[in-house]
């Protein structure tokens, strides 16, 4: 299995401007986690859907951030209009029902907006 | 709100010690606790879980207790190797679902 796939793997960006970040979870999971890693704030869960439908989403900072899986094979995070204080690592993890809780993380994707 | 700590000071050891870890958890018991590893420039990878009914859990090099009482979990790597040498982080499942809040983590290094 090629495990979670994440792109683009670098983002550079100027404030304003529209991101839309992609990922693929393990075949099979049905679970998918977006996280948003900084220095200041760690690993810091932002959604994460069941099926394809989320779950919570308590952790999306605000408006401007949005988060679509439809379907099994597909999710994408957008952020719009993306803000200097947006540049992190994100990252897409998966897990399976009978995974039991542990998480399969992508390689993440690193953005920086200017 | 629930919390986990980790000691944000890096662990420095000597190849062949036992490298020990904490994890502290705020309010009540989390249902799991997780560990995971982390090398610059990538993902976590997951290595165990302890559930709140379980003392110790070991594999391989590798042993983790969770301690009620304490409100804490420790992570030991025994025989530790310079490539041991990595961020590790606890995180603490919310009851039994799978949403999970981590810690900052611990960077060790193993010195050879």
């Amino acid at each position: 299995d090629a495990g979670v796939i994440q792109s683009p793997r670098h983002e550079v960006t100027e404030m304003g401007q529209e991101v839309t970040l992609r990922c693929k979870p393990i075949s099979g999971h049905d679970y998918l986690f977006w996280y948003r890693q900084t220095m200041m704030r760690g690993l810091e869960l932002l959604i994460y859907f069941n099926n394809n439908v989320p779950i919570d989403d308590s952790g999306m900072p605000e408006d401007r951030f949005s988060a679509k899986m439809p379907n099994a094979s597909f999710s994408t995070l957008k952020i719009q209009p993306s803000e200097p204080r947006d540049s992190a690592v994100y990252f897409c993890a998966s897990s399976g029902t009978g995974a039991f809780y542990e998480q399969y993380f992508g390689p993440g994707t690193r953005l920086t907006v200017t | 709100s629930q919390k986990i700590e980790q000691n944000s000071e890096a662990l420095n050891i000597q190849e062949g010690k036992t490298a020990t870890l904490t994890c502290n958890y705020t309010n009540y018991s989390p249902a799991y606790l997780q560990w995971y590893r982390q090398d610059p420039g990538r993902g976590p990878v997951f290595l165990l879980l302890i559930r709140e009914n379980e003392k110790e859990k070991r594999k391989e090099r590798l042993k983790v207790t969770f301690d009620t009482t304490l409100k804490q979990s420790l992570f030991h790597i025994t025989a530790s190797q310079p490539a041991d040498s990595a961020t590790y982080l606890c995180a603490r499942g919310m009851d039994s679902s799978y949403k999970l809040i981590f810690g900052s983590g611990t960077r060790l290094l193993v010195r050879p």
